[in-house]
């Protein structure tokens, strides 16, 4: 079956311009998780959902990073006035309920300059 | 929240000799440790897991052991071959909680 998708798989932008990323986790998956990896880096936690419960937001690293899930399937996460240090790689990870193993994304490279 | 913390950062061994990665853990009710391999450019894969139930766990040349006093984890990987060259993360999660990833191994296997 498909697996976790992510677009766009690149992005550049301007320094100071939002970005949208969209995760399209594994049907069925009630679990989803943003991760940020820098170059060379390891897997930085930004946010969980879990089914309907309110999301884990303890690693958005500042308010300038939010995220939605819809009817607990796409996610979107959001990057606003964006700045040359929030340049890595976002990846998105599903994960069922009764299973803990997490399914990666490609990722989304993002390029602020 | 939960800590996990990974050594060595780099590590490079012979082919065929073993690799053993090493990570600790802060939360005692984490209750799930991965483990994933990351190829470069590639997204993380999942190698194996283990559970809080159990000690050890081995597919082939790969093992993880589990000491949940000390809290700590072991990745082992015997008879090492190139292909095995990769960037390796631990993870450790407490139940219906988020994930907590290690710093990451490099690992390099030489021919």
């Amino acid at each position: 079956g498909a697996g976790v998708s992510q677009s766009p798989s690149n992005k550049v932008t301007e320094k100071g311009k939002d970005v949208e990323l969209r995760c399209d986790p594994i049907s069925g998956h009630t679990a989803l998780y943003w991760y940020r990896q820098s170059l060379g880096q390891g897997l930085e936690f930004l946010i969980y959902f879990q089914g309907n419960s309110a999301p884990d937001k303890s690693g958005l690293p500042s308010d300038r990073f939010s995220a939605e899930r819809t009817g607990g399937s796409v996610s979107t996460l959001t990057i606003q006035r964006t700045q040359q240090e929030d340049s890595a790689v976002y990846l998105c990870a599903s994960s069922p309920d009764t299973n803990y193993e997490q399914y990666f994304g490609p990722g989304t490279r993002l390029t602020v300059t | 929240g939960e800590n996990v913390e990974q050594h060595p950062s780099t590590l490079s061994v012979q082919e065929g000799d073993s690799a053993v990665i090493k990570c600790t853990y802060s939360d005692s009710a984490s209750n799930y440790f991965p483990w994933y391999k990351q190829e470069l450019g590639k997204r993380p894969q999942l190698i194996i897991d283990i559970r809080s139930n159990v000690g050890e766990k081995k597919d082939q040349r790969i093992a993880v052991t589990l000491n949940k006093t000390a809290k700590h984890f072991s990745l082992h990987i015997t008879e090492t071959q190139p292909e095995d060259s990769a960037v390796y993360f631990c993870a450790a999660r407490v139940w219906n909680n988020d994930m907590r990833f290690g710093a990451g191994t490099r690992l390099t296997v030489k021919p």
